[in-house]
């Protein structure tokens, strides 16, 4: 399994902060990507990355930005937390275009 | 576009029978499909997938999944499940030559003694 951290863990912050997450890979993967798990609604994509400064729009964007200044970290900022950003945040990796992806251990997200 | 369809949102079984969990999607271009376990408060582990070549793929855990084409399915089987086999499983595809993959809702598997 590819090597992939996820900080932090946990974190509870106010509405209308500013939070950011960061995923860290050791593997040299090309593509990262992040993605946001609430019950019912299985895994949505937020943004991805297919190499260093090149990023791209998920599903879920809306409210989000990210970063990618060095391959091997990805950085997700919600610029202005609201209620509805609660939740599990997962970074993936991947070698190739459409194949496999490796996921962190996930970041838990509560916006108060 | 690609989806996904999970069409049990939870399987209760009893220990050591079989299991299927159900998987369909649409695309119209040349798919991967990967199937994903999560066990409780964890990432997600790659449990198998297909490629190309052989239709059916194997994990190293016993479970099995068969790509069918003309049903555009690739429904998930283990001939005799373990309490340890409790999870939640996701069913993923990507479009060849695309960097995204899409995931169905999930299929949370309750093993009982």
């Amino acid at each position: 399994d590819a090597g992939i951290t996820q900080s932090p863990r946990h974190k509870v912050t106010e509405t209308g902060t500013p939070v950011t997450l960061r995923c860290h890979q050791t593997e040299n993967h090309r593509y990262m990507y992040w993605y946001r798990q609430d019950p019912g609604h299985g895994l949505r994509l937020i943004h991805y990355s297919y190499g260093v400064k090149d990023t791209d729009k998920g599903e879920v964007s809306d409210g989000y930005s990210v970063s990618r200044s060095k391959t091997e970290d990805f950085l997700l900022t919600l610029e202005s937390a609201t209620s509805s950003q609660t939740s599990v945040y997962f970074c993936a990796t991947s070698a190739n275009r459409s194949y496999e992806q490796y996921f962190g251990p996930g970041t838990r997200l509560t916006v108060t | 576009a690609q989806s996904v369809t999970q069409l049990d949102s939870q399987v209760p079984v009893f220990e050591e029978a079989p299991v299927e969990l159900r998987c369909n999607y649409s695309s119209s271009v040349s798919v991967y499909l990967f199937w994903y376990v999560q066990y409780p408060n964890q990432g997600l582990q790659l449990l198998l997938k297909y490629l190309s070549g052989s239709t059916l793929v194997e994990s190293i855990n016993g479970f099995e999944a068969e790509f069918n084409k003309s049903q555009t399915s690739f429904h998930l089987r283990k001939p005799s499940v373990h309490i340890s086999d409790t999870a939640e499983y996701f069913c993923a595809v990507s479009e060849r030559g695309y960097s995204t993959l899409t995931f169905g809702k999930g299929t949370m598997l309750l093993v009982s003694p």
